[in-house]
């Protein structure tokens, strides 16, 4: 299988605070993960890639300062929403390759975040 | 730009019809096309693909086939199921030496009734 976790599956903070997800592929070596914001009743936005040991790549219109990707190791990536504000409030997914060469992309269930 | 264009929902079908959604495509290069399901709460699980022309790709009774001269991925099934209610996400992706990333259609909520 191709199992994608994200942690947590909702989140509720207050605004100016940070929140992290994290997502993990399970059982597989995940080169490449992606990070995807989407608003009710809309399709998936692209926020950013992230590779494995180097800096994520940003869709444009996306802050990095505001939304810090942290790619660790073939199976965990972390997404940051620094000084959360109600706007930043949405469903994020993250998806994750199992490597290079390959379009499948397998995604994790989603967080809801709610910024009070 | 590469782009995913979708019959626009919500699909209202009475359980055993017939379902047909619309998907065409723009795309430089060769895209390969997925057909994504999500569930009310849930993230997206990939539900059917074809990574070149002519391929049907097929699952749970759906069906879809890569149309690369009318650029189209429509998605079928013969007979809708209550449990078949969710919203449905035409995808392409190109590969590239420095760029990947899937691009996504608006999604179609298809809501089946007993």
């Amino acid at each position: 299988g191709a199992v994608v976790s994200q942690h947590p599956s909702w989140v509720i903070c207050k605004s100016g605070t940070s929140v992290k997800i994290e997502c993990r592929s399970l059982d597989f070596q995940a080169t490449t993960m992606f990070w995807y914001r989407q608003f009710p009743k809309q399709s998936l936005m692209l926020m950013a890639t992230s590779n494995e040991g180097s800096k994520a790549t940003y869709e444009q219109g996306v802050e990095k300062d505001k939304f810090l990707i942290n790619h660790a190791s073939l199976t965990l990536s972390t997404l940051t929403v620094t000084s959360a504000h109600p706007e930043d409030s949405s469903f994020y997914i993250c998806s994750a390759r199992k490597r290079e060469g390959t379009y499948e992309q397998y995604f994790g269930p989603g967080t809801r975040l709610t910024v009070t | 730009g590469d782009s995913v264009t979708q019959m626009e929902g919500p699909v209202t079908l009475s359980e055993e019809a017939f379902l047909t959604i619309n998907c065409t495509y723009t795309a430089t290069g060769y895209p390969s096309l997925f057909w994504y399901v999500q569930y009310p709460g849930e993230g997206l699980q990939l539900l059917l693909k074809a990574t070149k022309a002519d391929d049907k790709g097929s699952n749970k009774g759906f069906e879809a086939t890569y149309r690369k001269e009318t650029t189209s991925f429509h998605l079928e099934k013969g007979s809708v199921q209550v449990s078949d209610s969710a919203v449905y996400f035409c995808a392409l992706s190109v590969l590239k030496t420095s760029y990947d990333k899937v691009i996504f259609g608006p999604g179609t909520s298809l809501s089946v009734i007993p």
